[in-house]
Order: structure tokens, then sequence, then C-alpha cells
């Protein structure tokens, strides 16, 4: 079945540092790829999304480039903030599978100023 | 717009006892989600509504979890009786349910303990 594997954490830095969470994904079809980001007692929040190969999602900074050819979702930015501090979910969505959402386990950045 | 609404944001309770959980969705949003995230996990479907219809509750654990949505609005989920390993954030969610791609937007969650 579809899944989504993302690098463990927790991940630690400092303000300014440059940020990857790796994330690579198994589905059966063409899936839509997501980032959610969940700050401390707050629920899941939308953080990009790249619906089709070779896409690139951004927002705030943060970017994502959609490879089919790795079926990976890699989330970066340039310069963290200590307010990126939070819990960063990978996440895909398959038509063929009912469109059901598919988590990754989560990683917890700390960003120390 | 008012997003997803959750209650109670925390709740607990002892083992064997009942507990319910509410969720209204964002006006207009079709499916409604309810997930289960047990700690340092990603949130793990229980049951998908389109309207008031169960379309995938296959991930329910019917002996002791029951969830409706009447009316194809608010949706409530119960536990009866709790077990320890109850003990997580259920989190609720919904989307328009477009068929092009499926952006889904959550509520804070209800955080449960079971003692």
């Amino acid at each position: 079945g579809d899944s989504v594997t993302q690098m463990e954490g927790p991940v630690t830095l400092s303000e300014e540092a440059f940020l990857t969470i790796n994330c690579t994904y198994t589905a059966t079809g063409y899936p839509s790829l997501f980032w959610y980001v969940q700050y401390p007692g707050e629920g899941l929040q939308l953080l990009l999304k790249a619906t089709k190969a070779d896409d690139k999602g951004s927002n705030k900074g943060f970017e994502a480039t959609y490879r089919k050819e790795t079926t990976s979702f890699h989330l970066e930015k340039g310069s963290v903030q200590v307010s990126d501090s939070a819990v960063y979910f990978c996440a895909l969505s398959d038509l063929n599978n009912n469109n059901d959402m598919r988590f990754g386990a989560g990683t917890r950045l700390t960003v120390k100023p | 717009e008012a997003g997803v609404v959750q209650s109670p944001r925390y709740k607990i309770i002892e083992k064997k006892q009942p507990v319910a959980f509410w969720c209204n969705p964002i006006s207009g949003h079709n499916t409604l989600y309810w997930y289960l995230q047990n700690l340092g996990q990603g949130p793990e479907l229980l049951i998908r509504y389109e309207n008031e219809e169960a379309v995938d509750d296959s991930q329910l654990p019917k002996d002791r979890f029951s969830a409706e949505r009447l009316k194809g609005v608010d949706s409530t989920l119960k536990i009866q009786p709790a077990e320890l390993g109850d003990s997580a954030v259920y989190l609720c969610a919904s989307s328009l349910g477009d068929s092009t791609y499926n952006e889904q937007f959550f509520g804070p969650g209800t955080r449960l303990t079971v003692l």
C-alpha cells in the first residue's frame, strides 16, 4: 500500500542554518504530496503541496520539489528561524486509494537562537 | 472563515469509562475525517465520511469505537469502554471532497488521557 517515510528526528539547528528534511514515498498511482506543520498545542496546518511531478511547492520560505524519479519530496529552507520550531509531517494523497491521506511519522525541528 | 472546531480540547477519564469527541467541519466541506495520532507518530485515518455516509471505516475498531455524522455536518466519535491504549490525540479534518487533490484542514485535536 501507499506509505511515506521521512527523516527521523529530532533535528536541532541554530538560527539561520539551512534545513533539509528528507521524505520519500511509495504509491501505486500518481499521488499529490504535502508537507504539514504542527506547532505546539495546535492542529496540523498545510505548509505546501505539489500535485504532479516536477512541481515545486513553496510557502514561508520553505520549498519542496516533487521528484517522481526518486519518489521524493524533501523539505528545505535556506535560513530557519526560532519560530519554525515545530513538527513537520510529509504526506501523500492518492486518487487510486480513495484520496486517503498517508502521513509520515513526523520530524521535530528545534531552532535555537 | 472559521476553521475546524473540536471539543473538548482535553479529556481525562478512567479506563472502562465512555468518552465522546465532537467535531464541526468547515462550512461547505462535504468530507469529514477522524484521525488517531499517537505520541511521536503521524495521524492515522479512523473513518471518512462523505456527507452523512461513512465510506471508509476499515481502520475503526468497531468493538469499542463508533462514529456518526447526522445531517452531514457535525460529527461525534465515541469510545466505550475506553482502554489505557486509547490515550492519544484525536484529530478531525474536513475537505471539499474535490476529486483533483485532497487538501484537508485539521482541527486542533482532542487529547485523551485514560488512567
